[in-house]
């Protein structure tokens, strides 16, 4: 069975910094692009970042592009986000979803449970 | 980047109407597109992938149309666990975006 953990979320000041990571199980995590997804309280969905199976190519939206850095390590079926200068409406849940392929384009087949993150003063 | 629209963004239905939610892309997405369902406090779940590829699992009730900018997505007989919110996906490019959501509610 799929599964992804996701930890790391919690209440940080703004400007502060926040390392997320996603333990992936159940699959071969080294074949598959990963990506962050996230949502504000009462909002809809939106793409952060992914990162191609081999990690060798990695995207992110506008939102967080120069802020933010995605990472993974396959030895440790491990997906992360540094997460840097975090503003208050970075204040979302976070979640890990596996895409379909090794690519990084794609739909995403299987989804984390989430973390929290809360940046606020 | 590629925007995605959604209407209506709230639907109010009883069990068993036909419900038709459409996607509006600002530029071709050819057929690069998915659906998910998310309930309150639960992570989405994978409905349609490329848009009209049903995924393992979900009751066939459920199917989608379309290509290049303009999609559905239609459940041909509502259900009690169906009332949710919809999300369409374009996967065309590597900055992938969602639409803004449908909310479907009991009428």
């Amino acid at each position: 069975e799929v599964q992804l953990l996701e930890s790391g979320g919690g209440l940080v000041q703004p400007g502060g910094s926040l390392r997320l990571s996603c333990a992936a199980s159940g699959f071969t995590f080294s074949n598959y692009a990963t990506s962050w997804v996230r949502q504000a309280p009462g909002k809809g969905l939106e793409w952060v970042s992914v990162i191609s199976a081999s990690g060798g190519s990695t995207y992110y939206a506008d939102s967080v592009k120069g802020r933010f850095t995605i990472s993974r390590d396959n030895s440790k079926n491990t997906l992360y986000l540094q997460m840097h200068s975090l503003r208050a409406e970075d204040t979302a849940v976070y979640y890990c979803a596996k895409t379909y392929s090794s690519g990084p384009r794609g739909y995403f087949d299987h989804w984390g449970q989430g973390t929290l993150v809360t940046v606020s003063s | 980047d590629i925007q995605m629209t959604q209407s209506p963004s709230t639907l109010s239905a009883s069990v068993g109407d036909r419900v038709t939610i459409t996607c509006r892309a600002s530029q071709s997405i050819s057929t690069w597109l998915a659906w998910y369902q998310q309930k309150p406090g639960r992570a989405p779940k994978l409905l349609l992938y490329m848009a009209s590829g049903l995924e393992s699992g979900v009751p066939s009730r459920f199917s989608g149309s379309g290509s290049g900018t303009e999609f559905t997505l239609t459940i041909s007989s509502l259900q009690p666990d169906d009332f949710a919110t919809y999300y369409c996906q374009q996967y065309n490019s590597y900055s992938q975006t969602f639409g803004q959501g449908t909310k479907v509610e009991i009428k």
